[in-house]
């Protein structure tokens, strides 16, 4: 079974442009969470869509992020126009978790930096 | 305000030697997962913990959830270069966002 996938794993742009991260869950998993990680800090939550639905965005920084999950398989998380504090590396996560008991599996990241 | 202090945040043993871990809050969570993460790499989940009291093995790994479900420990028995890597311990709350503490980097010296 193919495990979360990431694209791109790296990108480097410039002040003001946009990005646009890409997620690919476990087949299968209705969950799929966004994490940022900032040099020097936890991981930290941004967004949890169950399905098509963005149950929880409480994480989301400012009205620069856009996510979406279309049609509930995979997630693009967009960054327009994107500010120097939004370097860091952010991971996907999905589950299928009936339980309740948050085992998430975790892609690679994308590892973004803002010049 | 950081909701899961893990310490030590560094380690460094040589081969051979056993090491406790610590994963410390002052809130509750349903479940604790601890996850591997290796340069380059997302985060592997290693275990979940869900139970108070609760203890679990995973080779010569030993997690422990604390009574409370409010801590959690990870002892290794006899570390191994390969156990090298980032731990994290992360809370959750039924099937949503994971808390995570910063890490403890462990480096076991052949």
């Amino acid at each position: 079974e193919a495990g979360v996938t990431q694209f791109p794993s790296h990108s480097v742009i410039e002040k003001g442009q946009t990005v646009t991260l890409r997620c690919d869950p476990i087949s299968g998993h209705d969950n799929l969470y966004w994490y940022r990680r900032v040099m020097g800090k936890e991981i930290k939550f941004l967004l949890h869509f169950v399905k098509e639905s963005k149950q929880d965005e409480s994480g989301m920084p400012n009205n620069r992020f856009l996510a979406e999950r279309t049609g509930g398989t995979y997630s693009t998380l967009k960054v327009q126009p994107a500010e120097l504090e939004d370097s860091g590396v952010y991971f996907c996560a999905s589950s299928q978790d009936p339980a309740g008991l948050s085992e998430q599996y975790f892609g690679p990241g994308t590892r973004l930096t803002v010049t | 305000t950081q909701l899961l202090e893990q310490s030590p945040q560094f380690l460094s043993i040589q081969e051979g030697e056993n090491l406790t871990v610590y994963c410390n809050s002052s809130s509750v969570f349903s479940s604790l997962q601890w996850y591997r993460q290796e340069p380059g790499e997302g985060p592997v989940l290693l275990v979940t913990v869900v139970t108070g009291g609760e203890v679990k093995k995973l080779k010569r790994l030993t997690f422990q959830f604390g009574d409370a479900r409010k801590d959690s420990s990870l002892h290794i028995t006899a570390a191994q270069p390969g156990d090298t890597g980032l731990y994290l311990c992360a809370g959750g709350r039924n099937n949503s966002k994971l808390t995570f503490g910063k890490g403890i980097t462990l480096s076991v010296r052949p």
